[in-house]
């Protein structure tokens, strides 16, 4: 069955400093992968996603992830955090059929000043 | 493009009343709409995916009845809790995929959510 990690319940970072939410996966065949991002009272917005073209994937606000198959992982990154990018994060994996949408348990980023 | 909203963003019910929430897609057809279910502080869970005018499929674990799905048009549905209980209280959100200026996407697009809380 397909399902995503999410090693980090909270990360904290300062305002500029670089960004890294981690995310393994486990799939049996070839996933397709998304970062969404939850702001309080917003929509989960989509930031990128993996289809199995370029392995690394840019996406909106600076934000890239980088496919690695040899180590199931697919990290979130940005080089320089500013307030705004304070929110849950979410590592998602389509299920086989490609039909629903599987959760991690979301990455709380904090950014201080 | 590809907005959808959720009505009413936070409601607040008595201990076995029924509430309705609709999911609409306002500027593209949504072929498929999913239902989530958010506990405090976890991630999403699915409940439910409906096609237009199909009936829905459920998640192991969801009780049909209790909440139902209506998937009327290309660009409604509503999730109604039926004689709800404190521990239905949650954070709901809906999605859609559809079609976008005439071009199928698989991309779902959400729904900013609705809080219920049952008294």
């Amino acid at each position: 069955a397909q399902s995503v990690t999410q090693l980090d319940s909270h990360v904290s970072v300062s305002e500029g400093t670089p960004v890294l939410l981690r995310c393994n996966y486990s799939s049996s065949y070839s996933p397709s992968l998304f970062w969404y991002v939850q702001h309080p009272n917003k929509g989960l917005q989509l930031l990128l996603k993996y289809t199995s073209a370029a392995t690394l994937v840019k996406g909106i606000n600076g934000f890239e992830a980088e496919f690695k198959k040899s180590e199931t992982s697919f990290h979130l990154t940005k080089p320089s955090a500013h307030m705004s990018d304070a929110a849950e994060y979410f590592c998602v994996v389509f299920n086989q059929a490609g039909t629903a949408l599987i959760f991690g348990k979301g990455t709380t980023l904090s950014v201080s000043s | 493009g590809a907005v959808v909203s959720q009505h009413p963003s936070w409601v607040i019910c008595k201990s076995g009343t029924s509430v309705k929430i609709e999911c609409r897609s306002l500027d593209f057809q949504a072929t498929t709409m999913f239902w989530y279910r958010q506990f405090p502080k976890q991630s999403l869970m699915l409940m439910a995916t409906s096609n237009e005018g199909s009936k829905a499929t459920y998640e192991q674990g969801v009780e049909k009845d209790k909440f139902l799905i209506n998937h009327a048009s290309l660009t409604l549905s509503t999730l109604t809790v039926t004689s709800a209980h404190p521990e239905d209280s949650s954070f709901y959100i809906c999605s859609a995929r559809g079609v976008i200026a005439g071009v199928s996407t698989d991309t779902q697009y959400f729904g900013p959510g609705t809080r219920l809380t049952v008294l």
